[in-house]
């Protein structure tokens, strides 16, 4: 049982460029998200899904696109990425009503 | 949008000291989680209060939710190096679903 497993770790990319960050959840979690923390602003939410097939937008979506086709996998896609978006994303996941989320170990991007 | 206001930023004690870090909210809220992020590491959930006037202890933690519930609180007793980290409130805007409001974090830095 690995929980919220999110690769890669770190990556460095330069402007214009497109990526992918992955998270996949083992735990049969119906709720995943993704947010980005910076520096003094805590955690703000990009965009979360309620279930395959289901996504909608948080806080911060603009700039990245997301999908849930299956129930272990929500990635994140980086569609022409800028340096404002050097930031460490994380994924999360929690199941039904419990609350808790499980966040992954996180990616630290740096865009150049 | 919603807000969750925390403070105090930075909160530097002797061992032994105690620690409150406070969470505020000019509109009611549904509930609020806590969570704790060591340096590097990823957030970890700790507790979440839903009633008004909630009152949860975990050992040495303790935590408060107002009777209003536009407020919270962490209050740790005779901290300990093990306690130093980042500090979160976060309102879940949709119960369960981890559409999480993060405060901007306490973070405790701790003299041995």
């Amino acid at each position: 049982n690995a929980g919220v497993t999110q690769t890669p770790k770190f990556q460095v990319l330069k402007t214009g460029q497109s990526m992918t960050l992955q998270c996949a959840q083992d735990m049969n979690h119906e709720y995943m998200s993704w947010y980005r923390q910076d520096p003094g602003m805590g955690l703000r939410l990009i965009h979360y899904s309620v279930g395959a097939g289901i996504t909608d937008q948080g806080e911060v979506p603009n700039g990245y696109n997301v999908s849930r086709s299956t129930t272990e996998d929500f990635p994140l896609r980086l569609l022409s990425a800028a340096p404002s978006q050097t930031s460490v994303y994380f994924c999360a996941s929690s199941y039904g009503q419990s609350a808790e989320a499980f966040f992954g170990q996180g990616t630290r991007l740096t865009v150049v | 949008g919603q807000q969750v206001m925390q403070i105090p930023q930075y909160q530097h004690v002797q061992e032994g000291e105690d620690f409150t870090t406070y969470c505020n909210s000019s509109t009611t809220l549904s509930n609020i989680q806590w969570y704790k992020q060591r340096p590097g590491g990823h957030p970890v959930f700790l507790i979440q209060l839903v009633k008004s006037g909630e009152v949860k202890k975990q050992k040495r933690l303790t935590f408060q939710f107002g009777e209003a519930k536009k407020n919270s609180s962490l209050h740790i007793t005779a901290t300990q190096t093990t306690d130093v980290g980042t500090y979160f409130c976060a309102e879940d805007l949709i119960q369960g679903a981890q559409k999480l409001v993060f405060g901007q974090g306490t973070r405790l830095t701790i003299n041995p």
